[in-house]
């Protein structure tokens, strides 16, 4: 099974600076999806960005970009120019390329992001 | 483009009662999954939908069940709750042509005294 490990509880940043949020995963498959997803306090979580494991090219997604390292198994989130609305619990989510319409997410434990103006 | 709704958004319950929350998935989307959140974690995966047959199940007891629709809307239904059954429950909808690629609701939160 699949395992997605965020090792950083909590983050903090100040506004306009950058910060990192890691993600490390284990999986024996080859072919896979890695997501970043972002939960506001108001719940609704929504999607910041996605990488394909086939694609070297790491995903960027305006101010959010990653650093994907397939070898070691790490996929870590930058976010640049932080805002305060970027304030939020980060997830780290792990997807099978292969099973058809099976879209089951392995998410991490999450991140919390606090952005000091 | 209408996005996933879920209800109700906040409910109280006890031990051992009986549970349902609905969900209506996003204008286009036929697959349904649900997720237990419990406080301080990682989104857990229940099962998934698609087409009204459960086509994936996570770690999770027969008492939890569900239903979709031929509109795609969602039922999760629990049984017999249990204390630990208190967490916040996500219903996502997504589509073939995007996969991984999920859209939440904002969650149903049950407590269970």
């Amino acid at each position: 099974a699949q395992t997605v490990t965020q090792s950083q509880p909590e983050m903090s940043v100040q506004e306009a600076e950058t910060v990192t949020l890691s993600c490390t995963y284990d999986t024996s498959e080859s072919d896979y999806y890695l997501f970043w997803y972002k939960q506001p306090p108001s719940r609704q979580m929504i999607l910041v960005i996605r990488q394909e494991a086939y694609k070297q090219q790491n995903a960027t997604e305006n101010r959010f970009s990653v650093n994907f390292q397939k070898a070691a198994k790490s996929f870590s989130l930058k976010i640049s120019d932080s805002q305060l609305g970027d304030a939020a619990m980060y997830f780290c989510a792990y997807r099978s390329y292969s099973g058809g319409s099976n879209y089951k997410l392995t998410f991490g434990k999450g991140t919390l992001l606090t952005v000091n103006p | 483009e209408t996005g996933v709704t879920q209800s109700p958004t906040h409910l109280i319950k006890t031990r051992g009662q009986q549970v349902t929350l609905r969900c209506s998935s996003q204008s286009g989307h036929n697959t349904v999954s649900w997720y237990q959140q419990a406080l301080g974690q990682g989104p857990q995966f229940i099962f998934q939908y698609y087409r009204e047959e459960e086509n994936g199940r996570g770690n999770f007891p027969p008492r939890f069940s569900g239903l979709q629709f031929p509109n795609y809307s969602s039922e999760l239904n629990v049984n017999a709750l249990e204390l630990d059954d208190s967490a916040l429950y996500l219903c996502a909808s997504s589509s073939r042509t995007k996969p991984g690629e999920l859209f939440f609701g904002e969650g149903s939160r049950l407590t269970v005294l």
